[in-house]
């Protein structure tokens, strides 16, 4: 699979609060995705990019395809306890994912 | 439409044992995948088939099988259990070209966990 590296590994929000994360590939691709994973579930899409500078939003979620289509990010505004879960960064390379580590977002007691 | 139905939900396997993970779509989609989720590790491709009777490695397939005899049904096959496969198996679908819907999105199961003692 394609080397995918996602940042941070894990963060703990505050209701309210306005997180990111990120994640970079060590090659150019044409898709970027975003998943998310609540416990005990299967990953279910987010956000698809398909072009270089490309933003799009999914209520209050925010991707990015980066200029160099080496990179992408995802912001969640305004954070609400189900935001809680694990976020998957993915390139599609044809039909086939590679998906990063992901991004375990937990709230802070 | 229930999606992605995937069973069981939970097994514990001796090692040297055999099993069939269970994999059904209702979405009469073409591309179906099969992946392993490891703490940490994200998703790793096991297998997958873009129709009825192809299927394909993915990363990492080894000491796993499947088939795919029908549209609906892609079954994975882990012929002698051993600690490492230890994991949550996931399966998917995806509609597959020259649909109206992207190829990308992909629709997972519920899950199976499997501990291999």
């Amino acid at each position: 699979g394609q080397q995918l590296n996602q940042s941070p590994q894990s963060m703990f929000i505050q209701e309210g609060e306005d997180v990111s994360m990120n994640c970079t590939s060590s090659s150019i691709f044409n898709t970027w995705l975003w998943y998310k994973q609540d416990p005990g579930e299967g990953p279910v899409l987010l956000i698809a990019l398909y072009k270089a500078g490309e933003l799009t939003s999914n209520g209050r979620l925010t991707a990015q395809f980066g200029i160099t289509r080496k990179d992408s990010f995802l912001n969640i505004s305004a954070s609400i306890p189900s935001d809680v879960g694990i976020y998957f960064c993915a390139l599609s390379n044809d039909y086939k994912l590679s998906f990063g580590a992901g991004t375990t977002v937990t709230v802070r007691a | 439409n229930a999606g992605v139905t995937q069973t069981p939900k939970f097994r514990i396997l001796k090692i040297g044992q055999s099993m069939t993970l269970q994999c059904t779509q209702d979405m009469n989609h073409n591309y179906m995948y099969w992946y392993r989720q490891d703490p940490g590790m994200g998703l790793k491709l096991i297998y997958y088939s873009v129709g009825a009777g192809i299927t394909d490695k993915g990363e990492v397939p080894n000491g796993y099988n499947v088939s795919r005899s029908t549209t609906e049904d892609f079954p994975l096959r882990l012929e002698l259990a051993a600690p490492s496969q230890t994991s949550v198996y996931f399966c998917a679908s995806s509609p597959g070209r020259g649909r109206a819907a992207s190829t990308d999105t992909q629709y997972f199961g519920p899950g199976t966990r499997l501990t291999v003692l």
